[in-house]
């Protein structure tokens, strides 16, 4: 049972680069989220998914976007890669939507720099 | 909406020392809280989780936390630090309802603990 994985461990962009952060689940979680963590502000949600098919957006989704195809997949993409992002990114799961007292399992993260 | 306060984005202890770590939290409706801590390049861990019934709870590490409703508080406990527990603890609120995005965690910004030897 890997859990959340997350691809690539580290990556280095330049200024206007695309890419895609992959995030992969093997327990079924219905609900996934994308956050990232910046050094004194926590972790800030970017985008969640209830279900394959449905994403809704969280607190800072400017410049990222998401789809959810599968239960598994969760990939999250930046269309133009801007300094501001550079961060690191942790994908999260978990089960059961209808009960919030859930916890999130979480990937072990995306260092990216944006240069 | 919900928000949650962690006071002292620092802690340093001495090993054998208590661990205390504050988190208050704001909620419009009755929270789940969390604590997660997080050791350096890793992802987040849970250490403990409030839901409903009793109110002091205890965790993974000898770690506990009491959810206090009169006081917004549910802080983490440690009777004798370990130089192990270094690492950055996060508090976390969720809707406790159903429906909607009662899912969606909110974060404190996070509490570096330093166990000294």
């Amino acid at each position: 049972n890997a859990g959340v994985t997350q691809t690539p461990k580290f990556q280095v962009l330049k200024t206007g680069q695309s890419m895609t952060l992959q995030c992969a689940q093997d327990m079924n979680h219905e609900y996934m989220s994308w956050y990232r963590q910046d050094p004194g502000m926590g972790l800030r949600l970017i985008h969640y998914s209830v279900g394959a098919g449905i994403t809704d957006q969280g607190e800072v989704p400017n410049g990222y976007n998401v789809s959810r195809s599968t239960t598994e997949d969760f990939p999250l993409r930046l269309l133009s890669a801007a300094p501001s992002q550079t961060s690191v990114y942790f994908c999260a799961s978990s089960s059961s939507r209808k009960a919030g007292n859930q916890p999130q399992h979480f990937g072990d993260g995306t260092r990216l720099s944006i240069l | 909406a919900q928000s949650v306060t962690q006071l002292g984005s620092h802690v340093s202890v001495s090993e054998g020392a208590l661990v205390l770590l504050r988190c208050n939290y704001s909620s419009s409706v009755p929270p789940y809280l969390f604590w997660y801590v997080q050791y350096p390049n890793q992802g987040l861990q849970l250490l403990l989780k409030y839901t409903t019934g009793a109110t002091l709870v205890k965790g993974i590490n000898g770690f506990e936390a009491e959810f206090k409703k009169s006081e917004t508080s549910f802080h983490l406990t440690k009777p004798s630090a370990h130089m192990s527990d270094a690492a950055e603890y996060f508090c976390a609120v969720r809707r406790g309802n159903s429906g909607g995005s009662n899912y969606k965690l909110t974060f404190g910004k996070g509490t570096l603990l330093t166990v000294n030897p």
